[in-house]
């Protein structure tokens, strides 16, 4: 089956450090692989997604690449602010192999950023 | 709209009680997901639809939840006979394809409180 290891934090920076939040996977067929965003009391947001190997997915400065051959989906950003202050889900999406097309998850990271 | 809209965004119950909750998608979205959120951010899986079919239900606790898509009216997540343990988080997402190249938009989510 699928499955999403993330690391669990929480992870606590100071504005404008750099971040990483490991994320690796395993699947059947070839997955789509995705980051979500929680800020407190909202929903998910999707804050980048790469649908094949060697692609790479950013957006308002974060950036993860999605790497086959160690089967990973790493998360980056060279400087952190205050506002990215959330919960960061790392998942994957699969078209084959009677995933159904659901999202599988990770358990979140908690990322606090002080000023 | 360009939202997933989710009401009512509070619910409380008393154990034993019926708990609804609706989700409109986005118009066109042919997908709905619906998802419940735990404790310590865990994401389960529930039930998925293919506009009013289920197209995958292999989450549900079919004793006590039910869900529909009825063509011109919000989807619907229905708890029967609610427990403490069903107090979560309840997302629903919708999706244009069921391909992975496409994210899912999730709503704001039902904060369900069974006391």
């Amino acid at each position: 089956g699928n499955s999403v290891t993330q690391m669990e934090g929480p992870v606590t920076l100071s504005e404008e450090a750099f971040l990483t939040i490991n994320c690796t996977y395993t699947a059947t067929g070839y997955p789509s692989l995705f980051w979500y965003v929680q800020y407190p009391g909202e929903g998910l947001q999707l804050l980048l997604k790469a649908t094949k190997a060697d692609d790479k997915g950013s957006n308002k400065g974060f950036e993860a690449t999605y790497r086959k051959e160690t089967t990973s989906f790493h998360l980056e950003k060279g400087s952190v602010q205050v506002s990215d202050s959330a919960v960061y889900f790392c998942a994957l999406r699969t078209t084959g192999g009677g995933s159904n097309y659901k999202l599988t998850f990770g358990k979140g990271t908690l990322l606090t950023v002080n000023p | 709209g360009e939202e997933v809209a989710q009401t009512p965004k509070h619910l409380v119950r008393g154990e034993g009680q019926k708990a609804k909750l609706y989700c409109a998608p986005i118009k066109g979205h042919s997908y709905v997901f619906w998802y419940q959120q735990v404790l310590k951010n865990e994401f389960k899986f529930l039930i998925s639809f293919q506009n009013e079919n289920v197209f995958d239900e292999t989450g549900m606790p079919k004793e006590r939840f039910s869900a529909k898509c009825l063509p011109n009216s919000p989807c619907s997540l229905e708890i029967q006979a609610t427990k403490l343990e069903d107090s979560a988080v309840y997302f629903c997402a919708s999706s244009q394809s069921g391909t992975g190249n496409y994210g899912y938009t999730f709503g704001s989510g039902t904060r369900l409180t069974v006391v």
